[in-house]
């Protein structure tokens, strides 16, 4: 069955580092998104993506944040200047359309010393 | 999308034994769908109820949805230790954006 795949599975940089997270979405999708989720708290919504442009976005998706889609398979999230509340677990997952169910990948764990 | 409230926060069965778990939301939807989570993995989606559908099965899963009470419940019959995970409910018009509350923490024990 295809999978959403992101890499690396562990990221570790220093506080104002830029880091880029990685997907692979399912390669028939449309939508494309980013959630976090910090240690023992709730999985929150970053951003999504549609038509290669920003289709909503949450209050913690600040300037600081970006997203690209450069070619046809990748799906990336851009952190420019890293904090240490940035520390969290980065999900990316993908849909057909908007009344389908999400496929999520099994998340970038990033680490911010 | 809104967020699901899940009841209980946690629950500890036996092998074999049946899980319920329930869903609370607070206004309209489309379409309400539960999510596991295993410890430091990614979502995995179980099941998508719509509004005009009242219960959904899927092997071992069965959904049921009340519109009227604004309600959802989650049966996992016959669980097994694999089922060990945090399980989350969560609505909306669409299914794009998802709001996701704390959830429900399910340990099978063998």
């Amino acid at each position: 069955e295809p999978e959403v795949t992101q890499t690396p599975s562990h990221q570790v940089t220093q506080m104002g580092q830029e880091v880029i997270l990685r997907c692979v979405p399912i390669s028939n999708h449309l939508y494309f998104y980013w959630y976090r989720q910090i240690l023992g708290q709730k999985v929150e919504f970053l951003v999504s993506f549609y038509n290669n442009e920003i289709s909503e976005k949450s209050e913690i998706f600040d300037d600081q944040f970006s997203v690209e889609r450069p070619d046809g398979s990748n799906f990336t999230l851009k952190i420019r200047s890293t904090k240490l509340e940035d520390s969290a677990m980065y999900f990316c997952a993908s849909t057909t359309g908007m009344v389908s169910p999400l496929h999520f990948g099994n998340g970038t764990r990033l680490t911010v010393t | 999308s809104q967020q699901g409230e899940e009841d209980p926060q946690a629950l500890s069965i036996q092998e074999g034994e049946n899980a319920t778990m329930n869903c609370s939301y607070k206004t309209s939807i489309n379409n309400l769908q539960w999510y596991r989570q295993n410890s430091g993995r990614g979502l995995v989606h179980l099941i998508l109820i719509r509004s005009n559908e009242r219960e959904k099965h899927s092997g071992r899963l069965r959904v049921t949805l009340d519109t009227s009470k604004k309600s959802s419940s989650l049966l996992i019959t016959a669980s097994r230790a694999a089922d060990t995970a945090s399980y989350f409910c969560t609505g909306g018009q669409t299914t794009g954006k998802l709001i996701f509350g704390q959830g429900t923490t399910l340990q099978v024990k063998p």
